[in-house]
């Protein structure tokens, strides 16, 4: 079974500066797509950012963007210029290609922003 | 209004009652899940529906039983419920067959207590 691994339960970040969460995966496909999720207070889960494991470059949405080490099965998620709503539980996510796969969730990070 | 909503939002019940957690979406989609929350364990699937007429078990089904009513509804039922099935239940659901990209859409959450 596929396993997702976050090595940080809590990181903080002061506001406007930069934070890297973890994430690592084992699987022995090569055919996958991995997820960052955000769930604020509100408890409401958010699609962050999507990465196709057959591309090299990495995918960047705004102020997030991920560093895809494929052969490292790495996948960590970079928040540029945090801002206060940045604050959240943030969740890796893997799923395997193909159309029968569910996906499988890391235990989270929990990210404060200090303003 | 929400794409996936979730009733009820809280719930506070007993143990060995039977509690029901209905979910209905507006998106069109073809699979739903119910996801488990538990703080320091992730998300963890409980069953998935890819279609009507499919139902399938996920990693901690023990305890729980399902029902997909229609394309749209897709119900979670504790039999009798025991104080450690209190969590933070998500409903999701994702496209297959609009063009699949593994994104999950998920609802509010149902947390709920078992005395």
């Amino acid at each position: 079974a596929q396993t997702v691994t976050q090595s940080q339960p809590e990181m903080s970040v002061q506001e406007a500066e930069t934070v890297t969460l973890s994430c690592t995966y084992d699987t022995s496909e090569s055919d996958y797509y991995l997820f960052w999720y955000k769930q604020p207070p509100s408890r409401q889960m958010i699609l962050v950012i999507r990465q196709e494991a057959y591309k090299q470059q990495n995918a960047t949405e705004n102020r997030f963007s991920v560093n895809f080490q494929k052969a490292a099965k790495s996948f960590s998620l970079k928040i540029s210029d945090s801002q206060l709503g940045d604050a959240a539980m943030y969740f890796c996510a893997y799923l395997r290609g193909g159309s029968n796969y569910k996906l499988t969730f890391g235990k989270g990070t929990l990210l404060t922003v200090n303003p | 209004d929400a794409d996936v909503t979730q009733t009820p939002r809280n719930r506070i019940t007993k143990t060995g009652k039977r509690i029901m957690l209905e979910c209905s979406q507006t998106k069109g989609h073809d699979r739903m899940y119910w996801y488990r929350q538990d703080p320091g364990l992730g998300l963890r699937l409980i069953y998935y529906s890819f279609d009507v007429k499919d139902i399938n078990k996920g990693e901690i089904s023990d305890g729980y039983s399902v029902s997909r009513q229609a394309q749209a509804k897709f119900s979670l039922s504790l039999e009798s419920a025991i104080p450690n099935q209190t969590a933070l239940y998500f409903c999701a659901t994702s496209d297959f067959r609009g063009g699949y990209t593994g994104e999950l859409f998920f609802g509010e959450g149902s947390r709920l207590t078992v005395l």
